[in-house]
């Protein structure tokens, strides 16, 4: 079992530009939450996809949005980014059936320059 | 507000000392509470996870303690070791729109020194 997977793992992108990362849940799991981590801050929940809905979402703006697969793998996109976006991006993902046991995956480095 | 802090920000011991990690919570909302250790710049690994209706968690030299009615927890490091050195991360789990999401704290940066 690979666990949960994350690519790419490094990214370098200018503002304004768009982005797209990808996220592999662990074999199993259904439910695909988001999460962005600041620099020194603990990570900050963006959004939670179950059965290709997004289901909740924390206090985000429109330029952050997403897509789940029927395979259960999700994207994150950016649009428009700034500065402030840099960040460690987290994917975690769990089973339905036991939500409190989520996996997370070793993340994606965004550098917005 | 949902809040999770985390005390001390960061810490530096000799090896063999015992810690102490403290979080504390302000959201009653919050039903289980879960330890993570993070090295730098990798993903999360789950140490502990407690559920409301538990007191306390072990594993290995980890114990894990939850206090729901005074919206506290602690982890204990026991013999620390180099190893140990990372971010602890303590994080509250509480449902939102009929949902479970995970409220985390900043972290204690952890530095065990030989």
């Amino acid at each position: 079992d690979a666990g949960v997977t994350q690519s790419p793992t490094h990214l370098i992108k200018t503002r304004g530009q768009q982005v797209t990362l990808r996220c592999s849940p662990k074999s199993g799991h259904d439910t695909v939450s988001w999460y962005q981590q600041a620099l020194g801050q603990g990570p900050q929940f963006i959004f939670q996809y179950y059965e290709e809905e997004e289901r909740q979402r924390g206090n985000f703006p429109d330029r952050f949005s997403g897509h789940q697969f029927p395979n259960y793998s999700s994207e994150l996109n950016v649009n428009a980014l700034l500065l402030g976006d840099s960040a460690l991006y987290l994917c975690a993902s769990s089973f339905s059936g036991s939500p409190d046991t989520q996996y997370f995956g070793p993340g994606t480095r965004l550098t917005v320059l | 507000k949902q809040e999770v802090t985390q005390i001390p920000a960061a810490l530096s011991v000799p090896e063999g000392e015992n810690l102490v990690l403290n979080c504390s919570f302000t959201d009653s909302a919050i039903y289980n509470l879960q330890w993570f250790r993070q090295d730098p710049g990798k993903g999360l690994t789950s140490l502990l996870l407690i559920q409301s209706s538990q007191r306390e968690q072990t594993s290995g030299r980890l114990n894990a303690s939850l206090d729901k009615s005074s919206g506290r927890s602690t982890l204990y490091i026991a013999a620390s070791q180099p190893g140990d050195s990372a971010t602890y991360l303590c994080a509250g789990a509480m449902f939102s729109g009929g949902y479970n999401k995970l409220i985390f704290g900043a972290g204690t940066r952890l530095a065990v020194h030989p």
